[in-house]
């Protein structure tokens, strides 16, 4: 099956700094790799995706890159907020012949330091 | 439209007790899965869905029975519980166009078995 690893699992970053987090997927066939973000005690939510025959997508302050040579993706968010405090995680879609399953990775603790 | 219900949103079994999860979803979308979620562990596939009649196993399935009786209502059947299934459960119904696969997720039920 498909095997999602997710680095770091916290991040400290001050307001308005950069933060990056990285995940590497093994199965090849994945075809779709989505973020979610996940507030205290809220359902996760979809912030952005990226399809495998795409390198980079960016949706405001945040973006996402695809290397899929050498199975990667990361998330990068911008002019940090506070609101942007929450646990991130990031996911792989295998194809309909394993059934579109989506694999998540273990989550990314981000706090953002006003 | 309320997108996906899950209910309760607490419970409190005692060991060898069994219990149903509801779900259900109005955006008639085809594709459901139920999710557990454990600290430090992201989300683990429990079972999934791809339409009314057909269900399959996830990553963690034992345990758990569902059914998929209508498009809208995707129940999850603890059958003797056991404090190993502690857990937050999330249930997802999936929007599927053109290779995006949009998981939209309840509100969650957090089940603590003692």
């Amino acid at each position: 099956g498909e095997n999602v690893e997710q680095h770091p699992s916290t991040l400290s970053v001050q307001e308005g700094d950069s933060a990056v987090i990285k995940c590497t997927y093994s199965d090849s066939a994945s075809n779709y790799f989505p973020w979610y973000k996940q507030e205290l005690g809220k359902r996760p939510q979809l912030i952005i995706d990226i399809r495998s025959n795409v390198g980079e997508k960016k949706d405001q302050r945040i973006a996402v890159t695809l290397n899929k040579t050498a199975k990667h993706f990361s998330l990068h968010i911008t002019e940090t907020q506070p609101e942007d405090s929450a646990v991130y995680f990031c996911a792989a879609r295998r194809g309909r012949a394993a059934g579109n399953k989506l694999t998540f990775g273990g989550g990314t603790r981000v706090l953002v330091k006003p | 439209n309320a997108g996906v219900t899950q209910t309760p949103k607490f419970q409190v079994l005692k060991t060898g007790q069994s219990m149903t999860l509801q779900c259900a979803q109005d955006m008639n979308h085809e594709y459901m899965s139920w999710y557990r979620q454990d600290p430090g562990m992201g989300l683990r596939l429990i079972h999934y869905s791809v339409g009314a009649g057909i269900t399959d196993q996830g990553e963690v399935p034992n345990g758990y029975n569902v059914s998929r009786s209508t498009t809208e209502d995707f129940p999850l059947r603890l059958l003797s519980a056991a404090p190993s299934q502690t857990s937050v459960y999330f249930c997802a119904s999936t929007y599927r166009d053109r290779g995006i696969y949009e998981q939209y997720f309840g509100p969650g039920t957090r089940l603590t078995v003692t």
